[in-house]
């Protein structure tokens, strides 16, 4: 059973702090990893994708992936109350499979 | 560029009522489509997805069904509704390699009386 693991929060920050989102998968053989954002009540909308080891900058948002250890981590720099929302961890798709796996997903919440 | 859209946005049906959802894709050819719920407070759970017409995948025994009668088109069905059939219903779109990113649609909300 594929898995994507994430802490639902919430996480709480204050307006200007980095906020960190962690995720953990459990197939090796995924290919590309992807971070959405979902507003309450509003369906997801991709923030960025990730497909190899590494950092990867999309102006204040940075997608990590550490294959070895099965992680991937979302990092919002200058966090604003407009980025309080849940954010949707998914592993792509591996072994020509067309399913990609998504995690539950972790609140953020960004106080002023 | 590309649009996925999905109607209606809002329905409230009594049980035992019967059920059609409409998504459609615009702007590629032969994508790969997808229908996903998320019930309140909870993570999305893929019900069906379709690599081709006519060709239709099932995740999740139940009483839903999915049609994709046209390249772009993907029809979410239902004979009977269920109040657990209660949901934000979603539905994606992917083109190319397994591994290309989702796209979702805008989304209907389905409540079961």
């Amino acid at each position: 059973q594929k898995e994507v693991e994430q802490n639902s929060g919430p996480l709480s920050v204050p307006e200007g702090a980095i906020a960190s989102l962690n995720c953990t998968y459990s197939d090796r053989g995924s290919q590309s990893f992807f971070w959405y954002r979902q507003y309450s009540g509003k369906s997801p909308e991709l923030i960025m994708s990730i497909y190899s080891n590494g950092d990867k900058e999309d102006g204040r948002f940075t997608a990590q992936l550490n294959k070895a250890s099965q992680y991937v981590s979302l990092l919002i720099r200058d966090s604003q109350p407009s980025d309080s929302a849940t954010y949707l961890c998914a592993g792509g798709a591996s072994g020509g499979s067309y399913i990609p796996t998504f995690g539950r997903g972790t609140s953020l919440i960004v106080h002023p | 560029s590309q649009t996925i859209h999905q109607w209606p946005a809002t329905l409230v049906q009594p049980v035992g009522s019967p059920l059609s959802l409409e998504c459609t894709v615009e702007g590629t050819s032969n994508p790969n489509l997808y229908w996903y719920r998320q019930a309140a407070g909870r993570g999305l759970q893929l019900l069906f997805y379709s690599v081709g017409i006519g060709q239709i995948s099932s995740e999740v025994p139940q009483n839903l069904s999915a049609s994709r009668p046209q390249d772009r088109q993907f029809i979410l069905s239902s004979k009977k509704l269920l109040l657990s059939d209660s949901g934000f219903y979603l539905c994606a779109w992917s083109v190319g390699a397994p591994t290309d990113t989702q796209y979702f649609g805008p989304g209907t909300r389905l409540t079961v009386l």
